[in-house]
C-alpha cells in the first residue's frame, strides 16, 4: 500500500535498552520527521530531513539519532532509553515547500 | 521560533456550531493548516487556507484567516459526534525544510 507506514505500533522496553523506531514511505518525498506526542505539549519536532543524508535536530533532539541512508526510509533511535522518553512518536514526509505533510498512525512507547 | 497557541478544549451539542481558534506569532508566506487526530490514530489532514485568502469553505468546514491579528480559525457547521477529536493548527516556519509548528490541540468533545 502507498503511504506512511510505522513500525512497531506498540513497544514497550526497559530504561537503558536501545529501541529503533522504523518510518518508512512510498511517495519518495524529499522532507521526512519525527515527532513526540506529550499531554499538554502538542507535536514536538525531534529531528527531520531534507533528503538521503541531510539531517538536522529539531526542537527536542537529545536523546534521540537518526539517520536516512535511503529516501524512504527515517529510523529513530533511541541509544539508552529514559522514562521521559515514554511518548507516542510520529513520522511524517511531505514533498515540497507549502505542501501539507502526511502523517502515519503512530508508535506508542512505553518505557518501564 | 513560531509560537503557536489554542485552547485545550471545547464542548458543543450536536447539531450546533463548533469554532476553533489558533493565534500564532509568525509564518511564512504558504499555507496554513488543520489536522484532525482521532483517538489512536495519527493526524489527517482536514483542511488548509493560503496565507493571501481571508476565507474558505469546504462542505462543513470554514477556515477564517485574519493576518493582521495572526488569528487561524476553523469553525465545523453541524457538529456530529463523529467530529468528536482533537485539533491541531500548523503553521509554517520562517525557516526551510518545510518545518512547521503544531498548535497544542484542541479537543472537541460533542454532546448527543
Amino acid at each position: 500500500d502507498a503511504g506512511i507506514t510505522q513500525s512497531p505500533r506498540y513497544k514497550i522496553t526497559e530504561t537503558g535498552r536501545q529501541v529503533t523506531l522504523m518510518c518508512h514511505q512510498t511517495w519518495s518525498h524529499s522532507y521526512m520527521f519525527w515527532y513526540r506526542q506529550d499531554l499538554g505539549h502538542g507535536l514536538r519536532l525531534i529531528y527531520y530531513s531534507a533528503a538521503a543524508d541531510i539531517t538536522d535536530k529539531g526542537e527536542v533532539p537529545d536523546g534521540y539519532v537518526v539517520s536516512r541512508s535511503k529516501t524512504e526510509n527515517f529510523p529513530l533511535t533511541l541509544e539508552s532509553a529514559t522514562r521521559s522518553q515514554t511518548s507516542v512518536y510520529f513520522c511524517a514526509s511531505t514533498s515540497d515547500r507549502g505542501q501539507p505533510q502526511h502523517f502515519g498512525d503512530g508508535t506508542r512507547l512505553s518505557i518501564l | 521560533g513560531e509560537d503557536v497557541e489554542q485552547s485545550l478544549f471545547l464542548s458543543v451539542r450536536e447539531g450546533d456550531s463548533s469554532v476553533i481558534n489558533c493565534t500564532y506569532t509568525d509564518s511564512s508566506s504558504t499555507y496554513l493548516y488543520w489536522y484532525k487526530q482521532e483517538p489512536g490514530a495519527g493526524l489527517q489532514l482536514l483542511t488548509y487556507i493560503f496565507s493571501n485568502m481571508d476565507m474558505k469553505q469546504d462542505q462543513r468546514l470554514t477556515v477564517l484567516l485574519n493576518k493582521k491579528d495572526k488569528h487561524l480559525s476553523l469553525r465545523i457547521a453541524d457538529t456530529q459526534t463523529g467530529d468528536s477529536a482533537i485539533y491541531f493548527c500548523a503553521v509554517p516556519d520562517s525557516g526551510g525544510y518545510q518545518k512547521v509548528t503544531f498548535g497544542t490541540g484542541t479537543k472537541l468533545q460533542v454532546i448527543p
